[in-house]
């Protein structure tokens, strides 16, 4: 099967400028999830979609912040204004709510530096 | 809270057994996920446990005892490639699947 798509692959921008994240999950995981991984760190939880619904955002700078998944499908997150802080790889994962394990799959992950 | 621990960084000889330790605290509990992430890719599913012993597969191997919020994932015969982020993860109680990350250990095998 496909894995999950993402894009792009790297970013580079000046702080205060806009940037967006897309995501293409799995064939049929009806969950999805971004995560953000800084440096050195493990992935913290931005936001999950169950379909094209939101089940948590409680970590996500929602000042800042935004993501949508339009028709359970694709997803985007996009930070307006971009601060120095925010560098750091943007990881989106998607699973199956059934199955033994819901294993997350990742993509290969956006890497943005806010210079 | 929530709240999960393993080493920062660990070193081993190609070859050789390494033991990866992570104790967890947690709202609930679901199950815990060992993934292996090389320096700049994304994470990669290796072991899943709900129930308290040992998974072996191939040379890894993870344990868990549910009543000491602990785990280890045990990588045997050692190889260069090995070298990577060993991140332990717990899904807590509440549904939807949401799995929280520790910090993760920085594995280097050395010839």
């Amino acid at each position: 099967e496909a894995g999950v798509a993402q894009s792009p692959r790297y970013k580079i921008i000046e702080k205060r400028q806009s940037v967006a994240f897309w995501c293409n999950p799995i064939s049929g995981h009806a969950t999805l999830y971004w995560y953000q991984q800084i440096l050195g760190q493990g992935p913290k939880l931005l936001i999950q979609f169950q379909n094209n619904g939101v089940v948590d955002d409680s970590q996500l700078p929602k000042d800042r912040f935004s993501a949508e998944r339009l028709k359970g499908v694709d997803s985007t997150l996009k930070i307006q204004p971009a601060k120095l802080e925010d560098s750091a790889v943007y990881l989106c994962a998607s699973s199956l709510i059934q199955g033994r394990n819901y294993g997350y799959t990742f993509g290969s992950g956006t890497r943005l530096t806010v210079v | 809270g929530q709240n999960i621990d393993q080493p920062t960084e660990m070193t081993a000889t190609e070859g050789a057994i390494v033991q990866i330790n992570c104790t967890y605290q947690t709202s609930g509990f679901n199950g815990l996920f060992w993934y292996q992430q090389h320096a700049g890719e994304a994470p990669t599913f290796l072991s899943y446990n709900v129930l308290d012993g040992l998974e072996e597969k191939g040379r890894f191997s993870s344990f868990l005892s549910r009543s000491k919020g602990y785990s280890y994932l045990l990588l045997k015969e050692l190889q260069m490639k090995d070298s990577a982020s060993y991140l332990c993860a717990v899904r807590g109680g509440g549904g939807y699947n949401k799995l929280i990350f520790g910090a993760g250990t920085r594995l280097a095998v050395h010839p």
